[in-house]
């Protein structure tokens, strides 16, 4: 049982690409997150999904784009990198009520 | 707004000690959960403890248990008999009840348990 994954686990990348960081889960819960963290600021909600089809913003989502069209992938991407958006991105799953559970993390850095 | 605080930003133990990690949270709602995860190097997050605010019993778990005050807004983490795997950054989060599954994080603490 693989749980929840993401991927790539590390990304380089230039200033304007657009990056796309994959969130898998198998459980079939129906929440999932997007989270940054960033030193002295814990993690940050980006955006969040209560289904396939539904989405909506969390704390700090100038930037990116999230789509969940199938209910185990929660794709996040980042139309045009910026600098800022050096961070590690965390993904989370859960069901309705009760504890999220979180992937491994994405180490990002934005050139 | 929902806001968690965690205080010291870091704390160091010797091994087979007891430590208490600090947490306060600000909100006006009744119906609410509180969690600890811990991120140990890997950057794995954990959850190590869940309190549900309308029970009154602090949980439990093994070695960590908490000290949850509702008045006071505060839920503390207490790690007994602390072992060198317990050498992690410790992140204090809130969630609303009723549907609304966003955590809320506190900053974090890191802990240092010496040999």
């Amino acid at each position: 049982d693989a749980g929840i994954t993401q991927s790539p686990r590390y990304k380089i990348t230039e200033t304007g690409r657009q990056v796309t960081l994959m969130c898998h889960q198998t459980w079939s819960h129906s929440y999932m997150f997007w989270y940054r963290q960033d030193l002295g600021h814990g993690l940050r909600l980006i955006y969040y999904s209560a289904a396939a089809d539904i989405t909506d913003k969390g704390e700090v989502p100038d930037g990116y784009v999230v789509s969940r069209s199938k209910t185990e992938n929660f794709p996040l991407t980042l139309e045009s990198a910026t600098r800022s958006q050096t961070s590690v991105y965390f993904c989370a799953s859960s069901r309705l009520a009760e504890t999220q559970y979180f992937g491994p993390g994405t180490r990002l850095l934005v050139l | 707004a929902q806001t968690v605080t965690q205080s010291q930003p870091e704390m160091s133990v010797q091994e087979a000690e007891t430590v208490t990690l600090s947490c306060t949270y600000d909100t006006s709602e009744n119906n609410y959960y509180l969690f600890w995860y811990k991120q140990p190097p890997s950057r794995q997050m954990i959850l190590v403890i869940r309190q549900e605010a309308y029970k009154q019993q602090n949980a439990t778990e093994n070695r960590f248990s908490v000290n949850f005050q509702k008045a006071a807004k505060s839920f503390s983490l207490k790690i007994s008999d602390s072992q060198l795997g317990d050498t992690a950054m410790y992140f204090c989060a809130f969630r609303i009840g009723g549907g609304s599954e966003k955590l809320v994080f506190g900053k974090g603490m890191k802990l240092t348990v010496n040999p």
